[in-house]
């Protein structure tokens, strides 16, 4: 089965601090990506990553930024995190389009 | 650019009754087609999905959806619904031979017994 691991499932932080969200999937996919998901608002895309060192900007990329140095690991960073980032993080994985894209769990993030 | 809108948010049923989520998509150019389900505190899982050939496509646990171009929808339906159901279901399109999947708000269906 793959399986995309998200290491945090639940994290409270301060505002102003900066906050890292990593994401490891084990199937050797090409395409990573992170998104957001908001009641009423659904998934909104951050960040997309189709190789190693390649990142594109999705929708809202705002107050994020991302790292993949490594094939099969895409981290999430908020630089200085804010109270409107309070959110549910979702990272997925494909190998290419068309392709089914897989989720990890969700890292539930909390700003005060 | 592409855009999907779910227009129920809220679909509560009775169990062993017939259940649709619609789902309407805009696109000038040709898509694939998804449905995920969500499960209380889980990520998302694919339900079934459209990519080409015949229109109606089924998942394993019973639900079916039809692809219509004509109508740029993809509803997603289940004869018989179970307690087991009570989920939240997300409609998805994606452009083809691009990798970026922009999905609707979400429909939470609820079976009560």
């Amino acid at each position: 089965d793959v399986k995309v691991t998200q290491s945090s499932r639940y994290l409270v932080k301060r505002t102003g601090e900066k906050v890292f969200l990593e994401c490891v999937q084990d199937m050797d996919h090409e395409n990573m990506f992170w998104y957001r998901q908001d009641p009423g608002l659904g998934l909104r895309l951050i960040y997309f990553s189709y190789d190693v060192k390649m990142k594109e900007k999705g929708d809202i990329p705002e107050g994020y930024s991302v790292s993949r140095e490594k094939k099969e690991r895409f981290s999430l960073i908020l630089e200085s995190a804010s109270t409107n980032q309070t959110s549910m993080y979702l990272c997925a994985s494909s190998r290419s389009s068309g392709n089914t894209i897989y989720f990890g769990e969700g890292s539930w993030l909390t700003v005060v | 650019a592409q855009s999907v809108t779910q227009l129920d948010s809220q679909v509560p049923v009775f169990e062993e009754a017939p259940v649709e989520l619609r789902c309407n998509y805009s696109s000038s150019v040709s898509v694939y087609l998804f449905w995920y389900v969500q499960y209380p505190n889980q990520g998302l899982q694919l339900l079934l999905k459209y990519l080409s050939g015949s229109t109606l496509v089924e998942s394993i646990n019973g639900f079916e959806a039809e692809f219509n171009k004509s109508q740029t929808s993809f509803h997603l339906r289940k004869p018989s619904v179970h307690i087991s159901d009570t989920a939240e279901y997300f409609c998805a399109v994606s452009v083809i031979n691009t990798d970026k999947l922009i999905f609707g708000t979400g429909t939470r269906l609820q079976v009560f017994p």
